[in-house]
């Protein structure tokens, strides 16, 4: 049980197109979801965290109109990439988390590439 | 305020020899603690955690770790390092389900 899937697990865009990538809770629901970010070689950074039906709580220094989180549904996250640029190109890892466990469930993880 | 650090971002070991992994963490609440292995190119799989109780956690994969509050420390340890070990691992504190505070991870190179 507590699976979490991402689509897609590699995007390839053009700099200045957007990217959705999806974050899926598929056998259970996901009272909070988390998204990361984690460059080469580095350990994963926390983007947002966001709660169904409500608004993400971005982290210092994350741009709110840059990476759009939207939480739909107790088993949906969407984090979409606007006007990508290369400088954000990174693999992006989303979690999800439940009152009846303590601890989180990792994607995957999406690896975008931006040219 | 929670936090974690993992001494020495690289660690080889030779095939057969002990693995240690050191993780002491900070926490201001009592803590769950976690060990996560990552792939190449993969998301972050659960290795083991610690909530409460036994101070001796196993996990999958042959890997333990010990819950030491009074040395703050929650070291990975397996006795005989296998090839397939090679990966980067993430210690981390959860003081809530909200918060997941990572360590900066540490490469494992296992030499044949």
């Amino acid at each position: 049980g507590a699976v979490v899937s991402q689509h897609p697990s590699r995007v390839i865009c053009k700099s200045g197109t957007s990217v959705k990538i999806e974050c899926r809770s598929l056998d259970f629901q996901a009272t909070t979801m988390f998204w990361y970010r984690q460059f080469p070689k580095q350990s994963l950074m926390l983007m947002a965290t966001s709660n169904e039906g409500s608004k993400a709580t971005y982290e210092q220094g994350v741009e709110k109109d840059k990476f759009l989180i939207n939480h739909a549904s107790l088993t949906l996250s969407t984090l979409t990439v606007t006007s990508a640029h290369p400088e954000d190109s990174s693999f992006y890892i989303c979690s999800a988390g439940t009152r009846q466990y303590n601890e989180q469930f990792f994607g995957p993880g999406t690896r975008l590439t931006v040219l | 305020a929670q936090s974690v650090t993992q001494l020495g971002s690289h660690v080889s070991v030779s095939e057969g020899a002990l693995v240690l992994l050191r993780c002491n963490y900070s926490s201001s609440v009592p803590p769950y603690l976690f060990w996560y292995v990552q792939y190449p190119n993969q998301g972050l799989q659960l290795l083991l955690k610690y909530t409460t109780g036994a101070t001796l956690v196993k996990g999958i994969n042959g890997f333990e770790a010990e819950f030491k509050k009074s040395e703050t420390s929650f070291h990975l340890t397996k006795p005989s390092a296998h090839m397939s070990d090679a990966a980067e691992y993430f210690c981390a504190v959860n003081p809530d389900a909200n918060n997941l505070f990572f360590g900066t991870g540490t490469r494992l190179t296992v030499i044949p």
